[in-house]
């Protein structure tokens, strides 16, 4: 079955390192994207890629990196420019193209990172 | 950027109880979506509305796409235990140029249910 794979899914990390998140599909979809989550403030878009060796900032990508060298994985590393990492962390992708983000996104089951 | 609303913002309610929720933007949507999050995983997809007055329905849920195309809604009856979550909505907002084809997220609706 096609899906969106996350790794880990808990993630511990001592202030001043990098660290990075997993996110690899086999849905055959060209976007994928970045969301981090914290209480009471919905879905926050850190980066985003509509196609491969291709991708853009989001609204709050400060401390955050990312390559997209392979259509299926989209991995992010948290670097230790990101002053308050602790949240979970989502990836999602998508066909790409404005006729089919009508579709929406699937989703991947997500990463709590945790700083120590 | 484009904004959805949603309201309430968390509820509580008992075992069985039927659930409304709603969600408003400023600009007009031509596709509604509504997510949910189980509890530590991800948001999963439930109904896709794509016509102003869609009324569609998904086992005990049901969701509506206002005739203004500027809201929309989310029922649930007879709550059980397994409601339990955050509920999104979400939509393609009108083309404004690059990034236009990504989705806009509400904050979401926080449910709790009480066995």
């Amino acid at each position: 079955d096609g899906g969106i794979t996350q790794s880990p899914k808990y993630l511990f990390r001592k202030e001043g390192q990098n660290v990075t998140l997993s996110c690899e599909q086999n849905l055959n979809h060209d976007a994928m994207y970045w969301y981090r989550q914290d209480p009471g403030q919905g879905l926050r878009l850190i980066y985003y890629s509509q196609i491969v060796n291709d991708f853009q900032k989001g609204d709050i990508a400060e401390g955050y990196s990312v390559s997209r060298e392979k259509k299926e994985s989209f991995p992010l590393t948290v670097t230790s420019a990101q002053k308050n990492p602790t949240a979970f962390y989502l990836c999602a992708s998508s066909i790409s193209g404005s006729r089919h983000v009508i579709l929406g996104y699937t989703f991947g089951s997500g990463t709590r990172l945790t700083v120590v | 950027g484009q904004q959805l609303n949603q309201s309430p913002q968390s509820m509580f309610i008992q075992e069985g109880e039927d659930v409304s929720m709603n969600c408003t933007s400023s600009s007009i949507f031509n596709t509604w979506l509504w997510y949910k999050q189980d509890p530590g995983e991800g948001p999963v997809l439930l109904i896709a509305l794509y016509k102003a007055g869609e009324l569609t329905s998904n086992g005990r849920l049901t969701a509506q796409f206002g005739i203004t195309r500027k809201d929309s809604f989310l029922n649930i009856s007879a709550s059980i235990p397994s409601d339990v979550g955050i509920y999104f909505c979400a939509g393609p907002p009108p083309y404004s140029g690059a990034g236009s084809y990504q989705l806009t997220f509400g904050k979401g609706t926080k449910l709790s249910v009480i066995p």
